[in-house]
């Protein structure tokens, strides 16, 4: 089966530092991505991990644990403007191009 | 450089009626999606394109749904007749088979309403 597991809601505050976790269940492994998505917006790409360890962008780190089938997201320095859901999302192999499996969303808000 | 265009944005309909979604993919993206976002959930696939050829339909609800992507390039998700549970965001993207990430563009979507 194909479960992606991350939590509902966050809260954190401004100019702190939060960590979004996701877990995974798929029957293959090509690749996790994190996608920002603001309230009536399109999903915007993040992040993407496929191999195990830390990738940073700029306020933005992922990292990744294949063996565990897990991963998590990190903000830094956190502005209002990151108050957003936060999807994980897993690429299945299922042939020679992306087939993105999307968790449900982890909504965080920022507060002052 | 222009993004995935999807239209209309937003669509009020009354049950039994047909619906139609038009996306316009990136320049040179072969590959489209087809995903539906209900409120407060990620985007669950439809339908996946390569070019012309639907290669993932099995998520797509083919007694309602439809949909065709002629010449490669724009596709049409039509739906004859809508219920009530099909209010919901219809997500277009696309992407570039062969990228190393690979990422997935979003159009901005289309928010159906069926009263």
């Amino acid at each position: 089966g194909q479960n992606i597991d991350q939590p509902t809601e966050m809260t954190a505050t401004e100019g702190a530092i939060v960590q979004i976790n996701c877990t995974y269940q798929t029957s293959g492994f090509n690749g996790l991505f994190w996608y920002q998505q603001h309230a009536g917006e399109a999903p915007t790409f993040l992040s993407y991990n496929v191999l195990d360890g830390l990738e940073e962008k700029g306020r933005f780190s992922s990292f990744l644990s294949r063996s565990k089938g897990y991963s998590y997201l990190l903000l830094k320095e956190l502005q209002m403007k990151d108050s957003a859901s936060y999807l994980c999302a897993v690429r299945d192999y299922g042939g020679a191009t992306n087939k993105l499996i999307f968790g449900t969303g982890t909504l965080l808000a920022v507060q002052p | 450089e222009a993004g995935v265009v999807q239209s209309p944005r937003y669509k009020i309909i009354e049950k039994k009626q047909p619906v139609a979604f038009w996306c316009n993919p990136i320049s040179g993206h072969n590959t489209l999606y087809w995903y539906l976002q209900n409120l407060g959930q990620g985007p669950e696939l439809l339908i996946r394109y390569e070019n012309e050829e639907a290669v993932d339909d099995s998520q797509l609800p083919k007694d309602r749904f439809s949909a065709e992507r002629l010449k490669g390039v724009d596709s049409t998700l039509k739906i004859q007749p809508a219920e009530l549970g099909d209010s919901a965001v219809y997500l277009c993207a696309s992407s570039l088979a062969g990228a190393y990430t690979g990422e997935l563009f979003f159009g901005e979507g289309s928010r159906l309403t069926v009263l």
